[in-house]
């Protein structure tokens, strides 16, 4: 039973263009939400987060949003460039309490 | 700091071994989780300590899985005994508040 879903296990995307990861919830609880970065033979690096009471988070080239109402969030990266290329790892949370909840991990490609 | 880290980095041992698997977390931090990342599951939560008490281990999925925290630096999760499809990466991560540090990883192989 997957309460965070990451359907596309793969993305490719071209330098300077924009890359868009998608992440599904389930529970309605979750209020915390992160993606994370890994490269291989690494851990996973926080990248950006946001809290339920925002509908966007900008940091950089990167930018998560958040729907509420489709329990749906995105992360966007402009311009992408080829040292994004990772996984990414959307993770949930109730702040209640300190557990996230990962999703399988979208591999992104940037070419060159 | 060093960060999160993890020893010993890659494990290859036989079915029916013990393993143990070693984490230290950042210094100051007072939680500390066991993940266990695979192709088709992802990055699962096994276990989770808040000042050194284990909190959640719902996610632990056997009885030959144990995890302890004898103190604030120290961390082992043992699998005993050992099957191939404990074949994953293992990851210890760190926190003080919402963010958790990774460490690099254990990759162990059953065989």
């Amino acid at each position: 039973d997957q309460q965070v879903k990451q359907n596309s296990p793969s993305l490719s995307v071209q330098e300077g263009r924009i890359s868009i990861l998608n992440c599904d919830y389930t529970n309605s609880m979750f209020d915390y939400f992160l993606w994370y970065k890994k490269y291989p033979a690494e851990g996973p690096t926080f990248l950006i987060s946001i809290s339920s009471i925002k509908d966007k988070n900008e940091d950089g080239r990167f930018t998560v949003f958040l729907n509420k109402s489709a329990k749906h969030l995105s992360l966007h990266i402009v311009p992408s460039q080829p040292g994004d290329s990772a996984v990414y790892f959307c993770a949930a949370s109730d702040s209640g309490t300190y557990k996230y909840i990962f999703g399988t991990g979208t591999r992104l490609k940037v070419l060159a | 700091d060093a960060g999160v880290i993890q020893s010993p980095r890659h494990e290859v041992t036989e079915m029916g071994q013990e393993v143990t698997l070693r984490c230290k977390p950042i210094s100051g931090h007072n939680s500390l989780f066991w993940y266990r990342q695979t192709m088709m599951r992802g990055l699962e939560l096994l276990i989770y300590f808040n000042n050194n008490v284990p909190i959640d281990d719902s996610g632990m999925p056997e009885d030959r899985f144990s995890a302890k925290m004898p103190n604030a630096s120290f961390s082992t999760l043992k699998i005993q005994p050992s099957e191939p499809r404990d074949s994953a990466v293992y990851f210890c991560a760190s926190a003080r508040g919402n963010e958790q540090f990774f460490g690099p990883g254990t990759r162990l192989t059953v065989l």
